[in-house]
């Protein structure tokens, strides 16, 4: 079975930069997209991101220039980085995967980043 | 961007009834060359991830009760659950996947009347 466990810090300073990683068990980072996706309190989803297993990544043009999302198939983890954060990047953030086309079939429990000074 | 507008925005429904959401697209995504369309329908639950129910607009995701159905084209699109249990109350999004930035519905919640 597959399993996607979200980690990093919970709180994160205006300005600086968000770090998120996920770890994927049961299977290998090396095939499918991985995505990241984020939910702000109280309201919806917003797709943040995909890397696909070959390296290549396709991002929201709303955060592309703060965004990079990158993989280590070494350790079958994939990351995310968005810098220059504010208040309004406070929101639980999901890893998933995606298979063909990008039906994101599995995804993490979540983790909450918190952007406060 | 594609924007997916569902409707309603709530709904409740007594138990054994069939509950219907419906989701538009502004752009279609239906793709010519394989024939699909790349709607997705997920059921959020209060501190749990989004669970896929539907792919491909009408495919049952895996373990997903046969009461979940997906219908439609291009871009009206409906998710029907056809006997409400108890456990079905949650949030329900639709998902695009065919065009960058890939995009969701704004959620609706589903009730028991």
């Amino acid at each position: 079975q597959v399993q996607l466990q979200e980690s990093g810090p919970g709180l994160v300073k205006p300005s600086e930069t968000l770090s998120l990683t996920c770890t994927v068990s049961g299977g290998s980072i090396s095939s499918y997209y991985w995505s990241w996706i984020r939910q702000p309190p109280g309201k919806g989803l917003e797709w943040i991101g995909y890397i696909y297993y070959t390296g290549s990544t396709n991002y929201n043009p709303s955060l592309e220039s703060r965004v990079t999302i990158s993989l280590d198939t070494s350790k079958n983890q994939f990351s995310l980085k968005l810098n220059s954060v504010t208040a309004a990047d406070t929101a639980v953030y999901y890893c998933a995967r995606g298979g063909y086309g990008d039906v994101k079939d599995y995804w993490g429990q979540g983790t909450l980043v918190t952007v406060t000074s | 961007d594609n924007v997916l507008t569902q409707s309603p925005d709530s709904l409740a429904v007594s138990l054994g009834e069939r509950a219907t959401i419906n989701c538009k697209s502004s752009q279609s995504v239906l793709y010519s060359s394989d024939k699909k369309n790349y709607l997705a329908w997920y059921q959020k639950k209060p501190g749990q991830p989004p669970k896929l129910l539907i792919y491909w607009a009408s495919t049952r995701g895996s373990g997903v009760p046969d009461r979940f159905s997906g219908s439609g084209s291009g871009t009206d699109f409906t998710l029907t659950i056809s006997s409400l249990q108890a456990e079905d109350v949650a949030v329900y999004y639709c998902q695009q996947y065919y065009s960058t930035p890939q995009t969701f519905g704004q959620g609706t919640r589903l009730e028991i009347k």
